[in-house]
């Protein structure tokens, strides 16, 4: 069975740092561009970043370039979101999710809030 | 960056008749090495992640109910509901994945009437 699991979210400070985690199981994870999109609360679905099968290819919604660096290991069957300069509209609940054809698979999500 | 536009923003339709949702991008989402268009559809209720529908605009994921048919070409899409059942009420979504950043339209919110 295929999972995804995201864990790193929680209550930071503008300003601060956060990294996410997502760990897959169930399926080659070598093979797959992994996906990060964002929800705000009460909001519709944003598009955040990828990173291809091997790593070295990835891409940024305009807000979030710059401050946000996607990365994974392989070896660990791991995606990373590392985020940086934390804003207030950065709050959201965090989604990775597997690319094949689309995103066919998600994890639960996990919540980031950026509050003082 | 290609924009994605949805309508209507919510829709009420009766148990058993269709349901229609569109999507236009600000520009052709067909991918050229592949020739397909890079639109999928998503479903999201509450308190769950997304789920897939459709790829490649008129492709149903795995385990998809046949009532769900995406079309279109070029810049216009659709996602076809032929008989509305009660749990397909959701939020629907379509996404461009034919040139990062890969964008969402701001969804559709499907109710029964």
């Amino acid at each position: 069975e295929v999972q995804l699991v995201e864990s790193g979210g929680g209550l930071v400070q503008p300003g601060g740092s956060l990294r996410l985690s997502c760990a897959a199981s169930g399926f080659t994870f070598s093979n797959f561009w992994m996906h990060w999109v964002r929800q705000a609360p009460g909001k519709g679905l944003m598009w955040v970043s990828y990173v291809d099968s091997d790593g070295t290819s990835t891409a940024y919604a305009d807000s979030v370039k710059g401050r946000f660096t996607v990365s994974r290991d392989n070896a660990k069957n791991t995606v990373y979101l590392q985020m940086n300069g934390l804003r207030a509209e950065d709050t959201a609940v965090y989604y990775c999710a597997r690319g094949a054809g689309g995103l066919d698979q998600w994890g639960q999500g996990t919540l980031v809030t950026v509050s003082s | 960056d290609i924009v994605m536009t949805q309508s209507p923003d919510s829709l009420a339709v009766s148990l058993g008749e269709r349901a229609t949702i569109n999507c236009k991008s600000s520009q052709s989402v067909l991918f050229g090495s592949s020739n397909r268009h890079h639109l999928t559809w998503y479903q999201q209720k509450p308190g769950q992640p997304p789920k897939l529908l459709i790829y490649w605009a008129s492709t149903r994921a795995s385990g998809v109910p046949d009532r769900f048919n995406g079309s279109g070409s070029g810049t216009d899409f659709t996602l076809t509901i032929s008989s509305l059942r009660p749990e397909d009420v959701a939020i629907y979504y379509c996404q461009q994945y034919c040139s990062p950043p890969y964008t969402f339209g701001q969804g559709t919110k499907l109710e029964i009437k």
